[in-house]
């Protein structure tokens, strides 16, 4: 199994709806991250989250939210889908007590808004 | 936080060493230089990374200028499994550990 597994892997939705995209991590790692790709302009961070009561906005979070639910789930919300916010979507763990080998990407979501 | 520049694109010939040129005019002393790279259709993945000293791994090695403000990422020989993404990315301990990317270098590897 993957050490970080996001679900689904494919999303078409429509404007308006609600949408949670899911990831959980086998690596035990405190830090979790959310991040959107558009082509053209590589990864944005969206959210992230040091530990189950920690949150915190990137450089992108206007029409998203998260939930911490456990250290090895973070969701991504996005309460009412709007066409731009077609993209690839990847969540990513990180351990700073493990050494400085930085991040471990999921597979990504790939969300198209109809 | 600080910014890196790459080229967009670059090409090799397979087998042939690549390097990957990366400027960090505007580096502190704590970032440590990362780099990953994004094969088409998945998550980004780490390839190496360093602060000071150059450093080698089984993927690559990362030659960093003595005054930091520049790196290059050597694949020694470019398979075709080596098309992909590159991106250079510097992490600041002092804000906490997120990565911010730019847009990378696309590496075609030509056969």
């Amino acid at each position: 199994d993957a050490d970080v597994t996001q679900t689904p892997r494919n999303r078409i939705t429509k404007t308006g709806k609600r949408i949670m995209l899911e990831c959980s991590q086998t690596k035990g790692h405190d830090r979790m991250y959310w991040y959107r790709q558009d082509p053209g302009l590589g990864l944005r961070l969206i959210y992230y989250s040091f530990d189950v009561k920690d949150i915190n906005k990137g450089e992108i979070s206007d029409g998203y939210s998260v939930s911490r639910q456990a250290q090895a789930k973070f969701s991504l919300s996005l309460e009412s889908a709007i066409p731009n916010q077609t993209a690839l979507y990847f969540c990513a763990t990180s351990d700073p007590q493990g050494g400085d080998y930085g991040y471990t990407f999921g597979s990504g979501t790939r969300l198209t808004v109809v | 936080d600080a910014k890196t520049t790459q080229p967009n694109s670059m090409e090799s010939n397979e087998e042939e060493p690549v390097h990957l040129p990366c400027n960090h005019s505007t580096i502190s002393g704590t970032d440590y230089i990362h780099w990953y790279r994004q094969l088409p259709s998945q998550g980004p993945e780490y390839v190496i990374h360093g602060l000071t000293s150059n450093v080698n791994n089984r993927m690559a090695s990362l030659a960093i200028a003595e005054d930091r403000k520049s790196s290059t990422l050597i694949l020694h020989r470019a398979t075709l499994r080596d098309a992909a993404v590159y991106y250079c990315i510097l992490r600041a301990l002092i804000t906490g550990n997120q990565f911010y990317f730019g847009t990378g270098t696309s590496l075609t590897v030509i056969p």
